[in-house]
């Protein structure tokens, strides 16, 4: 059961332009979300995250959005930066307990 | 400040044997979480320590264990090695109930166990 859904696998976006990361989640008792950068042959980076309390929140080029009702979630990145391309990840806690789950990432290539 | 590291880099074991794999958070944290990256898979939970008690572990067979040490390194060992434990294997570390940020799991760079 994938409580946590990437459903592009991969995405490409023009150097400057906004890169639009979503994910999808089926758990209502995850109370904290997250998204991690993957470079090959690195562990995942911490980028953002958000509390389902909030709606938004930004830390320079990257937001994410939390529609709780939709039960969704989504990354931009604005401009997207050649330095961007890597996989990404988004990640969900559940109330309670500190595991976090983790969609099946989404390859984010950043073209010139 | 010096991240998560793990060790070794890369392991090649054969079917039946053992692995152990080491993990040191970051200073400060004492959680630390086992994660398995399989090929073409996502990032599936194993295990979770803290203050050297085991909290959680995910849907993996008891062959797969670890420990938490006094100084909050932890070691992964996973018996009776299958094909199928091919895989990246990460730790991460955090702080749980120190404060701000307490839900934030920062990685290693993780072991690459490859079993022949």
């Amino acid at each position: 059961d994938q409580q946590v859904k990437q459903n592009s696998p991969s995405l490409s976006v023009q150097e400057g332009r906004i890169s639009i990361l979503n994910c999808d989640y089926t758990n209502s008792m995850f109370d904290y979300f997250l998204w991690y950068k993957k470079y090959p042959a690195e562990g995942p980076t911490f980028l953002i995250s958000i509390s389902s309390i909030k709606d938004k929140n930004e830390d320079g080029r990257f937001t994410v959005f939390l529609n709780k009702s939709a039960k969704h979630l989504s990354l931009h990145i604005v401009p997207s930066q050649p330095g961007d391309s890597a996989v990404y990840f988004c990640a969900a806690k559940i109330q309670g307990a500190q595991k976090l789950v983790f969609g099946q990432g989404t390859r984010l290539t950043i073209n010139p | 400040e010096a991240g998560v590291t793990q060790s070794p880099t890369h392991l090649i074991k054969t079917r039946g044997q053992q692995a152990t794999l080491r993990c040191s958070p970051i200073s400060g944290h004492t959680s630390v979480y086992w994660y398995q990256q399989a090929l073409g898979l996502g990032l599936q939970f194993l295990l979770w320590y803290d203050e050297g008690e085991e909290r959680n572990r995910g849907n993996f067979p008891p062959r797969f264990s670890g420990r938490q040490f006094p100084n909050y390194s932890s070691e992964l060992n996973v018996n009776a090695l299958e094909l199928e434990d091919s895989a990246l294997y990460l730790c991460a570390s955090s702080l749980v109930g120190k404060g701000q940020g307490l839900y934030e799991q920062y990685f290693g760079p993780g072991t690459r166990l490859t079993v022949t």
